[in-house]
């Protein structure tokens, strides 16, 4: 079955970069682009970008160009997002989805993986 | 820019009763292949959220049947025909094109 596993839980201080992992399994990984959506304490839902493992091309939301990094490891099936100069606000839960069906309906998420922005 | 919105934005609910959303998005969302681009997903306390519905009616494998989604164009709504107490949660509606953008979610509690 298709499973997405996110790396733990970060610390960051203001105007740092984080680095986040999700490694995929029981699938074709080249196959499906992965999605980054986030989630801020207590908010809703904010749709960050896709890439496609295929051959690395990426979509980023307006919100996060210049500021985001999505990248693939094929030989590990695993798909990072890097934010860099982080803010308060980028304090979020972070999640991995995968896209199925007609493209960008997500039935398959990984558990999430929280950053704190923090001085 | 489309801009996604739902009410109510809080639902109480009985179990064993029905429950309605309703989300409206500022553009139409019904593409020239006769599609529309819209899902329903469900985020329970505590997990990742869960899709429920995609292309605006089509239940996503393995949910329950008491959930149907319906409209075109602008207007969608999600239902549940008999509340079960597991359907506890926040309950968003997005577009699902391009740009996916979430709505703001209806909170509905017992």
């Amino acid at each position: 079955q298709v499973q997405l596993v996110q790396s733990g839980a970060e610390v960051k201080k203001p105007g740092a970069s984080v680095k986040v992992s999700c490694k995929a399994s029981g699938y074709n990984f080249k196959t499906y682009a992965i999605n980054w959506v986030r989630q801020a304490p207590g908010q809703g839902l904010e749709w960050m970008g896709w890439i496609s493992p295929n051959n690395g091309n990426t979509n980023y939301a307006q919100n996060f160009q210049g500021r985001v990094t999505m990248t693939t490891d094929t030989s590990t099936t695993t798909a990072y997002m890097e934010l860099r100069s982080l803010t308060s606000d980028d304090t979020a839960v972070y999640y991995c989805a995968r896209e199925d069906f007609s493209g960008y309906d997500f039935y398959s998420w990984g558990q999430g993986t929280l950053v704190i922005v923090s001085s | 820019e489309i801009v996604m919105t739902q009410f109510p934005l809080s639902l109480p609910v009985t179990p064993g009763e029905p429950a309605s959303i309703s989300c409206r998005s500022s553009q139409s969302l019904l593409q020239s292949n006769g599609y529309n681009y819209l899902d329903w997903y469900v985020q329970k306390p505590g997990h990742s959220p869960q899709l429920l519905i995609y292309l605006g009616s089509t239940r996503a494998p393995g949910v329950p049947d008491r959930f149907s989604g319906s409209g075109s164009g602008t207007d969608f709504t999600l239902k549940i025909s008999r509340v079960e107490a597991e359907d506890v949660g926040v309950y968003y509606c997005m577009y699902a094109l391009l740009s996916p953008l979430f709505g703001p979610g209806t909170k509905v509690e017992i």
